[in-house]
Order: structure tokens, then sequence, then C-alpha cells
């Protein structure tokens, strides 16, 4: 079993639908909890960064963390066709050495 | 103006050849790494050093040796390449700070085929 699991979809909405992605982990040290999109093709790129447990706003991007429950989403209000990419969560634990853990991905499509 | 770039993007190669992966940051970041994406997209970091030094070593084969002739260079060298080092690569780097948000910025990737 990985130390952190996600759905790889993919997950196919129309456009103007609220998309919810999520996290499952095991390893409760896990502290700071980030969400990259990646284009096909292309490099991930920081989407959300949150520490520790709560919400965190910006923009159609919402990230919830629950660490009681070790499960973590990502929702995306009023979805665009230009939202269409790979979603993976990473997370890292709270000593230096800044080594991320990350998901699968999970591979969404929104369609016109 | 790239911030991670690497070379080459594109990468075929026969079994058994060694090919290297060079990879240069232009942000003044001092940690660079090195990760592996499989063709399920699972991404496995296998390298990191901060300031030319290694800092992180997972579990890979000793054919794969990173080196950094200084912090704003991180290449990947790989010996006797195999079937099974198919993948896409990504270079990232960051600032090192424990306190800092950790936002790794990643190059476009090179796609490796071993045939």
């Amino acid at each position: 079993q990985k130390e952190v699991e996600q759905d790889p979809g993919p997950l196919s909405v129309p456009e103007g639908a609220i998309v919810s992605l999520n996290c499952t982990y095991s390893n409760s040290a896990f502290q700071y909890f980030m969400w990259y999109r990646q284009y096909s093709r292309k490099g991930p790129e920081l989407l959300m960064y949150t520490y520790s447990s709560g919400n965190k706003e910006d923009g159609r991007f919402t990230a919830q963390v629950d660490k009681s429950s070790k499960y973590i989403s990502l929702f995306i209000r009023d979805s665009q066709p230009s939202d269409s990419a790979t979603y993976l969560c990473a997370m890292r634990q709270g000593n230096a050495g800044n080594m991320l853990t990350f998901g699968g991905g999970t591979r969404l499509m929104v369609k016109p | 103006d790239t911030a991670v770039s690497q070379t080459p993007k594109y990468l075929v190669t026969q079994m058994g050849n060694d090919k290297s992966i060079k990879c240069e940051q232009n942000l003044g970041h001092d940690t660079m790494y090195w990760y592996k994406q499989d063709s399920k997209k699972f991404l496995k970091i296998m390298f990191s050093y901060n300031n030319k030094e290694l800092i992180i070593n997972e579990t890979v084969p000793n054919r794969f040796s990173p080196k950094s002739p200084d912090k704003a260079h991180l290449n990947l060298h790989i010996n006797s390449l195999e079937l099974g080092d198919s993948a896409v690569y990504f270079c990232a780097s960051s600032p090192y700070d424990s306190r800092a948000k950790n936002i790794q910025y990643f190059g476009a990737g090179t796609r490796l085929s071993v045939l």
C-alpha cells in the first residue's frame, strides 16, 4: 500500500460543475499538504499549499485538510475546460529536507 | 525565460547504453531534485541536493548517479540503461528552508524511452 492514495480517474465533468478531488494518506507525520496541477507533457506546478488541518481558499480553488481522518481535498468551483489536467496531491513531514511524497494523480476532464 | 530547464526533452536509446540528462535553474534556489514519473503518473523522488551536497538518496539503483557542479545545476547520469528505466524524469528546485512553503518548481521533463 502506498503512503498516499489518490483515485486515478479519469474524472469527466461538464463546464461549470464543482469538482472534488481527494487523497488519503497513512503517515501521521505529514504536516504540509500541497496540490499540484500537471498539464499534458508539462511539469507539475503548485496550485495550493496548506499547513496542518483547515481550509484555504484561492479564487475558484479550495483546499481542505482533515488530519484526524488523514484525508485532503481540493474543490474547484465553476470548472473550466482550461482546468483539464492531472492533479497531484503532495505532502511532507515537518522536518527539513523538503522531501515530498506524491499521490498518483487524478486526471480531470472538463467538457465545454 | 525558463526557470528550470532540462535537456534533452526526448531521449530514445538502446538497452545497455549510458546517457545523461542536464538540469539548470535560474531561480537562485539552494536545493535541486530529480524525480521519476512512471506511466501511471506516479511521481517519486530520486535524489535531492542542497548547495551541491547530496541530502536525499532514495532507493535508486547505483546505475543512476547525480552530479552537481554548482548549485544551479544538477545532472543525472544513467549507466547500462534498462527497459524499466523508461519514464519521464523531472528536475525541480526550491529554497532550502523548513519554514518556507516548499514550493518546488519543476522543469518540463525528459521523456526517456529505452528500446
